[in-house]
């Protein structure tokens, strides 16, 4: 079945420092890949997306995101945090269907 | 550029009493529209998608029910509500099968 894992519920980490948030996928075939942010009581925003092609994709606020087909992962970075990305985040995956992974929470510490 | 409203922001309702949530889009023709709903710190559960007017596809069985009486409007909907019926609405919007735009939200409180 179609899925979408986000290994990490909660991590926490202090400003300035580099963030790594996990994704993997379980597609037969490599479906479309996003990242959406969620700040607390909003919708979510977009972040960056894969569709095919360079497999190093730059976003919003910094953010960029690494595919690698070997290890359907579609992991998301960011060299040094601030305070304001704390939020929640989400991985998602579309082949016809879009599937959301449970979501990572990111909090910064000062 | 395109756009998504949701309305109201908040909703406090008493069980038993009906429901609708709004949604609208500007600026796209002919999107696919969902409905998702978010308990307190759970992920996503998509309730209902539509393709086009008057297309609705529920993928939980429950007691939502969505319309979509014009091409850039979804109503989600109850008769009666539950106190389970709590959480956050988020509309969303795509093109295809591709990239989904979410609204703002509806956070409903059922007491």
């Amino acid at each position: 079945a179609q899925s979408v894992t986000q290994p990490d519920i909660h991590i926490t980490v202090s400003e300035g420092a580099s963030l790594e948030l996990r994704c993997n996928y379980s597609y037969g075939a490599t479906p479309y890949l996003f990242w959406y942010v969620q700040s607390p009581g909003q919708g979510l925003q977009l972040l960056l997306k894969y569709f095919s092609g360079d497999t190093l994709v730059q976003g919003i606020k910094g953010f960029e995101a690494e595919f690698k087909r070997s290890q359907s992962s579609f992991n998301l970075r960011k060299p040094s945090v601030h305070w304001s990305d704390a939020a929640e985040y989400f991985c998602a995956a579309s082949r016809n269907d879009m599937r959301f992974g449970a979501g990572t929470r990111l909090t910064v510490k000062p | 550029s395109q756009t998504i409203h949701q309305w109201p922001a908040t909703l406090v309702q008493p069980v038993g009493s009906p429901l609708s949530l709004e949604c609208t889009v500007e600026g796209t023709s002919n999107p696919n529209l969902y409905w998702y709903r978010q308990a307190a710190g759970r992920g996503l559960q998509l309730l209902f998608y539509s393709v086009g007017i008057g297309q609705i596809s529920s993928e939980v069985p429950q007691n939502l029910s969505a319309s979509r009486p014009q091409d850039r409007q979804f109503i989600l909907s109850s008769k009666k509500l539950l106190l389970s019926d709590s959480g956050f609405y988020l509309c969303a919007w795509s093109q295809l099968q591709e990239t989904q735009y979410f609204g703002p939200g509806t956070r409903l409180l059922v007491l």
